[in-house]
């Protein structure tokens, strides 16, 4: 069985600062793994995802996460919090096989930013 | 190039009543996933669907909740003697057939159980 836990429920930034929100995986084959951002009362967007080669992947809007296998980890990093980076950012896990598979979700991260 | 679409938006219905909830997959998406999400919570993956079949719904609770998805028209979820435990916000996926089966998610239904 997979599962995600976020640690934090609520983080919050100054505008500026760097953000970091944490994902932490378990699974049972090697995952496929994704994050994603819930705008109010939106659906969800991908943020970036990680399947197979380069550890460190590059998303929109200047995010990007690193993959690291010995610490079953896949966080969320922004050099320089925006205003508009305030939303809702899920963790999310996949068990591989092409990601034909429900995806298995962390309870959220709300991302507070302070002016 | 539309995304996933869903409707309603918006879904209020009096316990004992019928919900219907619609989901255009992405063109070109053969594949749907259904999920559902609480308040304050993270989404639960109800089932997931091809054309014609369900592939998994290891999430899907047992009683009064089915899906379809036909080989015309949207995928339907559909919740029978709706209880107040339903209230929640269901999301549309839809993923291609091929390669790595990204899912992109429609804006979701929001269900209000009176």
């Amino acid at each position: 069985a997979q599962s995600v836990t976020q640690l934090g429920s609520h983080v919050s930034v100054s505008e500026g600062a760097l953000v970091l929100l944490r994902c932490n995986y378990s699974s049972s084959v090697p995952p496929y793994l994704f994050w994603y951002v819930q705008y109010p009362n939106q659906g969800l967007q991908l943020l970036l995802k990680y399947t197979t080669g380069a550890t460190l992947v590059k998303g929109i809007n200047g995010f990007e996460a690193e993959f690291k296998k010995s610490e079953t980890s896949f966080h969320l990093t922004k050099p320089s919090a925006h205003m508009s980076d305030a939303a809702e950012y899920f963790c999310a896990v996949s068990s591989g096989g092409g990601g034909a598979d429900g995806l298995t979700f962390g309870k959220g991260t709300h991302l507070i930013i302070q002016p | 190039n539309a995304g996933v679409m869903q409707n309603p938006r918006h879904l209020v219905r009096r316990r004992g009543q019928e919900a219907r909830l619609r989901c255009s997959p992405m063109k070109g998406h053969s594949h749907v996933y259904w999920y559902r999400q609480l308040p304050e919570e993270g989404l639960k993956f109800m089932v997931y669907l091809q054309k014609e079949n369900i592939i998994d719904e290891s999430g899907m609770p047992k009683e009064r909740f089915s899906a379809e998805f036909p080989k015309e028209g949207p995928s339907i979820l559909r919740i029978q003697q709706v209880v107040r435990g339903d209230s929640a916000a269901y999301f549309c996926a839809s993923s291609p057939s091929g390669g790595i089966k990204t899912q992109y998610f429609g804006p979701g239904t929001r269900l209000l159980v009176l």
